[in-house]
């Protein structure tokens, strides 16, 4: 069975913080992808970013990073000096098997404040 | 490039009622997605399609929700006789060829209200 979890529901940061938001995925596939969705209030979920599960290089684009650790599960998102439209839900979302079903997480809602 | 397509915005009906939804999906997406999200909670998949054909409807209610795509382009989600428990955003998607590291792209999504 696969799980993935956000453990946390509500973070409020000060405009220019930076911020982390954590994804656990367990599964035993060996190969998987990981993405990241954005839902701002006006309701349309953007995809932000995707790794796959045999490439733990972390990556910086822009503002964003994310570390990918494989041992742990964990695959966590990083938004530097944050800023008030960064405030959204964000999901956490794997990706296992040949084709594309995709899980969704609980998804964390970030608040932005100026 | 226009994005995905969905009709109406907001939807309010009374119990037992019936409703639909449209999505038109990127032009050349084979694969379209409905979710449905209930308010505080990540999107669920009620049914997949890959061409005008089928993928995975596991988790779809099938004694009161249907789904078609009947020409491989847009699609209509019924929901007959509709509960309380129904309201929910209703979201559409789509990719190129639903294909594991592909991302997904989302319509606006119908607000459905069920009185």
């Amino acid at each position: 069975a696969q799980k993935v979890t956000q453990a946390q529901t509500e973070i409020s940061v000060v405009e220019k913080e930076d911020v982390t938001l954590d994804c656990v995925y367990e599964t035993r596939d060996t190969t998987y992808y990981l993405f990241w969705y954005k839902q701002p209030p006006s309701g349309e979920l953007v995809f932000l970013i995707r790794r796959n599960s045999f490439d733990e290089q972390n990556e910086i684009s822009g503002r964003y990073s994310w570390n990918f650790q494989k041992s742990t599960s964990s695959f966590n998102f990083t938004i530097t000096a944050s800023q008030v439209v960064d405030s959204a839900v964000y999901f956490c979302a794997p990706v296992s098997g040949g084709y594309q079903k995709v899980t969704f997480g609980t998804g964390t809602k970030l608040q932005v404040i100026p | 490039e226009a994005g995905v397509a969905q009709s109406p915005r907001y939807k309010i009906i009374e119990k037992r009622q019936s409703v639909a939804f449209w999505c038109n999906p990127i032009s050349g997406h084979a694969t379209l997605y409905w979710y449905q999200q209930i308010l505080g909670q990540g999107p669920k998949l009620l049914i997949q399609f890959q061409n005008n054909g089928v993928v995975d409807d596991s988790q779809l209610p099938k004694d009161r929700f249907s789904a078609e795509r009947l020409k491989g382009v847009d699609s209509t989600l019924k929901i007959q006789p509709a509960k309380l428990e129904d309201s929910a955003v209703y979201l559409c998607a789509s990719s190129v060829e639903g294909v594991a590291n592909e991302k997904l792209f989302f319509g606006s999504g119908t607000q459905l209200s069920v009185l």
